[in-house]
């Protein structure tokens, strides 16, 4: 089965401060994908980023990173110089490839609040 | 793109009511997922139609949930006899292929008195 963990229900930090939101994950797939998802108050989930479980290579995109770790299972985000406007629920997410089928799993979400 | 849009934002309806919702997917995008998510919590998956073939459900939908993607555009999600216990943000994403991002609503938020 796959489970996703994200062991920090919330967050609060002032702004301009790096923060990182942890994500673990479990699979007997050999061949998944990992992704990270924003929930801005608004309530719709907004994609951030997508990696597949053979690329283990960092990705940055502006003020945002991604490290994927296989050896621990683990794909964390940071943020750096925190914004008001990143303020929001973020989802790490596993997908389960069932009968054709990518089926997303969430973990429970990280709160986040960026303080001015 | 016009991004997955979601109707109504929110339904009210006192239990015991039946409830159908919309979802129509990009136009592109031949995949469709529908989630539920209650407070505090991750989207859970329901189920997923590969245009109007609907190819798995999870066993959180009983059999008062039904969905129908006719012709594998948009699709509804019916729920009948609404309970308590089925107060949720429900979440529609599509996508344009298997292994491609998926791309939400803005989710229908289903309060029942």
């Amino acid at each position: 089965a796959q489970k996703v963990t994200q062991a920090q229900t919330e967050i609060s930090v002032v702004e301009k401060e790096d923060v990182t939101l942890d994500c673990v994950y479990e699979t007997r797939d050999t061949t998944y994908y990992l992704f990270w998802y924003k929930q801005p108050p608004s309530g719709e989930l907004v994609f951030l980023i997508r990696r597949n479980s053979f690329d283990e290579q960092n990705e940055i995109s502006g003020r945002y990173s991604w490290n994927f770790q296989k050896s621990t299972s683990s794909f964390n985000f940071t943020i750096t110089a925190s914004q008001v406007v990143d303020s929001a629920v973020y989802f790490c997410a596993l997908s389960a490839l069932i009968q054709g089928a990518q089926k997303l799993v969430f973990g429970q979400g990280t709160r986040l609040t960026i303080n001015p | 793109d016009t991004g997955v849009s979601q109707d109504p934002r929110h339904k009210i309806t006192k239990r015991g009511q039946n409830v159908t919702f919309r979802c129509d997917p990009i136009s592109e995008h031949n995949r469709l997922y529908w989630y539920r998510q209650t407070l505090g919590q991750g989207p859970e998956f329901l189920t997923y139609f590969q245009n109007e073939a609907q190819l798995e459900k999870s066993r959180l939908l009983s059999d008062r949930f039904s969905a129908e993607r006719p012709k594998g555009s948009f699709s509804t999600l019916e729920i009948q006899r609404t309970e308590q216990g089925d107060s949720a943000m429900y979440l529609c994403a599509s996508s344009r292929g298997l292994s491609q991002p998926q791309h939400f609503g803005d989710g229908t938020r289903l309060s029942i008195l």
